[in-house]
């Protein structure tokens, strides 16, 4: 069974400041999701990743994926206060049915992020 | 196209009545999924689509839930004898496989928010 894990789980920092969440997960895959929800709001698409060593940015957000150690990473560069939400990350399962595509995504918990004026 | 729909976006009902919430993807895709979030964590995978074939029904949570997608469009999701631990957030997402397709995001819709009193 996949599982996927994240930290920190909740993180309270200053605006201008530097900080990285951590995503595992368990068992092989190379497509890997992140999501940003805000309260009471459905799911953002952030970044896909579909191979390893896949680094994307956009503006203080970048994602990277490193499927040998099954880890994925999103690090946030002198962060704004409008970044503060809680931000997920997803891993793709496939079976005998997926074709091309993909099972659903099992998603971690989610880290909660509060970006302090 | 304005992106997935889901219907209603609230639902307060009694224990023990049936609920059914409904979903309209994205014209052109032919996935369809159903997640379900409760308060704090990350939605979990029920069921999905593709066209009208439902391929994976195991994580559903009991023989109370049931999904349908009859003509490969809008998809439906039923509760019977609702209980108190199914209030929760309904989500449902859809995708583009196939056809020389690589986008391989996911659209969420805004979902359904179901309180069982």
């Amino acid at each position: 069974e996949l599982k996927v894990e994240q930290n920190p789980l909740f993180l309270s920092m200053q605006e201008g400041k530097n900080y990285t969440i951590y995503c595992n997960y368990s068992t092989t895959s190379d497509r890997l999701y992140w999501y940003r929800q805000d309260p009471g709001k459905s799911l953002e698409s952030l970044f896909v990743l579909l191979s390893n060593g896949a680094v994307k940015q956009e503006g203080r957000l970048m994602a990277s994926l490193d499927t040998k150690a099954r880890l994925s990473t999103l690090h946030i560069t002198a962060a704004v206060h409008d970044l503060s939400a809680t931000y997920f990350c997803a891993v793709a399962s496939f079976s005998m049915y997926s074709g091309g595509g993909a099972d659903g995504l099992t998603f971690g918990k989610g880290t909660h992020l509060i970006i302090q004026p | 196209d304005t992106g997935v729909s889901q219907d209603p976006r609230h639902k307060i009902t009694k224990r023990g009545q049936n609920v059914t919430f409904r979903c309209d993807p994205i014209s052109e895709h032919n996935r369809l999924y159903w997640y379900r979030q409760t308060l704090g964590q990350g939605p979990e995978f029920l069921t999905y689509f593709q066209n009208e074939a439902q391929l994976e029904k195991s994580r559903l949570l009991s023989d109370r839930f049931s999904a349908e997608r009859p003509k490969g469009s809008f998809s439906t999701l039923e509760i019977q004898r609702t209980e108190q631990g199914d209030s929760a957030m309904y989500l449902c997402a859809s995708s583009l496989v196939g056809g020389g397709s690589l986008n391989y995001g996911y659209t969420f819709g805004s979902g359904t928010r179901l309180t069982v009193v």
